[in-house]
């Protein structure tokens, strides 16, 4: 059974740094790329980044491109989030998500529950 | 970049059919693969159309997928509606020009 489960979230001030895991199992997680994707409370999916099987190719939405990074380690079977210079309007809950596909994107086939950042002063 | 736009919301009674569309806003729909899917409150998403047509093992074959190229849309028909249909549903595309993952805005639906 596919599990992503996330961690790290919490009550950040803005300006802030605050780093999101998400443990993959169930799956061998060095053949899929992965996303996140966050959402607001009481609004739609965005689409945060996503990293290809082997981190060749990363890409990030303009909303948090220079701000936010995103990595993997196979050998844990790991996904990352690094969130610099937090603001507000990146309170949300985010998202990890399984590509169906490895080296580019396509359907994201399995989702975590989430971790919720609030970033307030 | 293009957008992906969808109607706020769309009700229907149980046991009959809705379409929701899926627009894009510029470039060809048939171009990049659409998704779709569903999201019932507090829980994650969950694939109920891929590859424009395609259906995950599980989803029932009420759920059915579609593009139009002359109305460069994408649709999601569900039929013989039942209320735990009742969620939000999310078309997804790819954009070739900045390979960026893009969402629409989400419909939600209503079995009344």
């Amino acid at each position: 059974e596919v599990q992503l489960v996330e961690s790290g979230g919490g009550l950040e001030q803005p300006g802030r740094s605050l780093r999101l895991s998400c443990a993959a199992s169930g799956f061998t997680f060095d053949n899929y790329a992965m996303h996140w994707v966050r959402q607001a409370p009481g609004k739609g999916l965005e689409w945060v980044s996503g990293i290809t099987w082997n981190g060749g190719t990363i890409v990030y939405a303009d909303s948090v491109k220079g701000r936010f990074t995103i990595s993997r380690d196979n050998a844990k079977n790991s996904l990352y989030l690094q969130m610099n210079s937090l603001r507000p309007e990146d309170t949300a809950l985010y998202s990890c998500a399984k590509d169906r596909g490895s080296s580019g994107w396509s359907n994201l086939d399995y989702w975590g529950q989430g971790a919720l950042v609030t970033v307030s002063s | 970049n293009f957008m992906l736009t969808q109607p706020h919301s769309v009700s229907e009674s149980p046991g009959k059919t809705v379409t929701i569309s899926c627009t894009r806003s510029s470039g060809s729909v048939a171009h990049n693969f659409v998704q779709w899917y569903q999201q019932r409150p507090g829980s994650s998403p969950t694939t109920v159309i891929y590859e424009d047509n395609k259906r995950p093992s599980g989803v029932p074959d009420r759920f059915s997928g579609s593009i139009d190229s002359s109305s460069n849309s994408a649709s999601l028909t569900i039929s013989g509606l039942r209320t735990e249909d009742e969620a939000d549903y999310y078309c997804q595309s790819y954009d070739s020009s900045n390979q960026n993952v893009v969402f629409g805005g989400g419909t939600k639906l209503t079995v009344l």
